[in-house]
């Protein structure tokens, strides 16, 4: 079965610019999450989506938002984009998130740069 | 917000046990215990989890104390792969909304 994918791994932008990185789970899964991880503030949940819905949202500015599509598939948008903003996006996926202890697959990452 | 504390970092020598410590005093009833590890350049990796009683799976066991405030992820065998930042994670719900709470994570060293 195949993992987690991201697109695309690596993105350069410039301050002011918007960004769309893009997440598909594993086949099954119905539950993406997405998270920032940065050397200084570690890996911070921006929102969960489940069936097209958002479920859980993190505390990011609302610069960041993220969709989902019928195929499980999910987007994250983030607008006017800052230096601070640069870093690793990762994207989660899970089966249902109705089970608390049910696990996460993660990708490998968007590595993103804001100059 | 249940949080969780481990230590910065740790080492140890290849082919010996270790056990990474982690705190959550503040943890609730509802909250389940996920331990993750990010290898470099790569994604986090489930490891194991549990709510009450301690787990056993072919990666590693996790010892939860008996009132909850703490827990242990034992390696039994480090390999230079076990090299990683692990994460102690809560998972629960809280007023219907499911809070994720990642710690800082320890870093393991593993020598040669």
């Amino acid at each position: 079965k195949a993992g987690v994918t991201q697109t695309p791994r690596y993105l350069i932008k410039t301050r002011g610019q918007q960004v769309t990185l893009s997440c598909s789970p594993i086949s099954g899964h119905r539950s993406v999450s997405w998270y920032q991880q940065t050397p200084g503030q570690g890996l911070q949940f921006l929102f969960e989506y489940f069936s097209e819905t958002q479920r859980n949202k993190g505390n990011f500015p609302g610069r960041f938002s993220g969709r989902q599509f019928s195929n499980s598939r999910s987007e994250m948008n983030v607008s006017t984009l800052e230096l601070g903003d640069s870093a690793l996006y990762l994207c989660a996926s899970r089966h249902d998130p109705g089970l608390w202890g049910d696990e996460q697959y993660f990708g490998p990452g968007t590595r993103l740069t804001v100059t | 917000d249940a949080k969780t504390t481990q230590p910065n970092s740790m080492e140890s020598n290849e082919e010996e046990p270790v056990h990474l410590p982690c705190n959550h005093s503040t943890i609730s009833g509802t909250d389940y215990i996920h331990w993750y590890r990010q290898l470099p350049s790569q994604g986090p990796e489930y490891v194991i989890h549990g709510l009450t009683s301690n787990v056993n799976n072919r990666m590693a066991s996790l010892a939860i104390a008996e009132d909850r405030k703490s827990s242990t992820l034992i390696l039994h065998r480090a390999t230079l792969r076990d090299a990683a930042v692990y994460y102690c994670i809560l998972r629960g719900t809280q007023g219907g909304s499911e809070k994720l709470v990642f710690g800082k994570g320890t870093k393991l060293t593993v020598n040669p």
